[in-house]
């Protein structure tokens, strides 16, 4: 079964400071690789996600994730990031052919100025 | 183009009383999904519906817990004998095909509190 690692459950940075948020996951299939951002009492919203091709993915607001297949790995991560940005952020794959969503725990981002 | 609606919002049930959450897909999806959020975890699947058949309740609880997919009108997420322990977030997500290339859009969640 599928599974997916966010290794660090909060992360706080200070405003304008690079951060990366770790993912990885399980699997000997191809899959689909998706970041969501989740802000207080909302759902979720999608980032970016890795379907096929380019490992370097480029999202809104500014994020982008890099594939490592041989990592199994999906971090996410911003050069420089704003008060805004201060959320929880879910990593989460599927199997390729399926809509079905396997997520990890979450990492809340918190940005200080 | 109206996103996937929820509600209620907030919900809050005594013990043993019945819940009904609601969701309305986005036009024109027919691929709907429930996923439950406990405090402090990510999203749990629970099930995956498209109109009148559940495809996939791995992720639902054996007992006490349903849901549906009619042909007209939301799709429901229906707990009788609410207990502590179901305390959580709801969130029901669509998709047009189903395949997984196009991402799931998420509704803003109902959130269940019981007494």
């Amino acid at each position: 079964a599928q599974s997916v690692t966010q290794l660090d459950s909060q992360v706080p940075v200070f405003e304008e400071a690079p951060v990366e948020l770790r993912c990885n996951y399980s699997s000997s299939v191809s899959v689909y690789l998706f970041w969501y951002v989740q802000y207080p009492n909302q759902g979720l919203q999608l980032l970016l996600k890795y379907l096929s091709g380019s490992t370097l993915v480029k999202g809104i607001n500014g994020f982008e994730a890099e594939f490592n297949k041989s990592q199994t790995s999906f971090h996410l991560r911003k050069p420089s990031v704003h008060i805004s940005d201060t959320a929880e952020y879910f990593c989460a794959v599927s199997d390729q052919g399926t809509d079905k969503l396997i997520f990890g725990t979450g990492t809340r981002l918190q940005v200080f100025p | 183009n109206a996103g996937v609606m929820q509600n209620p919002r907030h919900l809050v049930r005594r013990r043993g009383q019945e819940a009904r959450l609601r969701c309305s897909p986005m036009k024109g999806h027919s691929h709907v999904y429930w996923y439950r959020q406990l405090p402090e975890e990510g999203l749990k699947f629970m099930v995956y519906l498209q109109k009148e058949n559940i495809i996939d309740e791995s992720g639902m609880p054996k007992e006490r817990f349903s849901a549906e997919f009619p042909k007209e009108g939301p799709s429901i997420l229906r707990i009788q004998q609410v207990v502590r322990g179901d305390s959580a977030a709801y969130f029901c997500a669509s998709s047009q095909q189903g395949t997984g290339a196009e991402p799931l859009h998420f509704g803003n969640g109902t959130r269940l509190t019981v007494t």
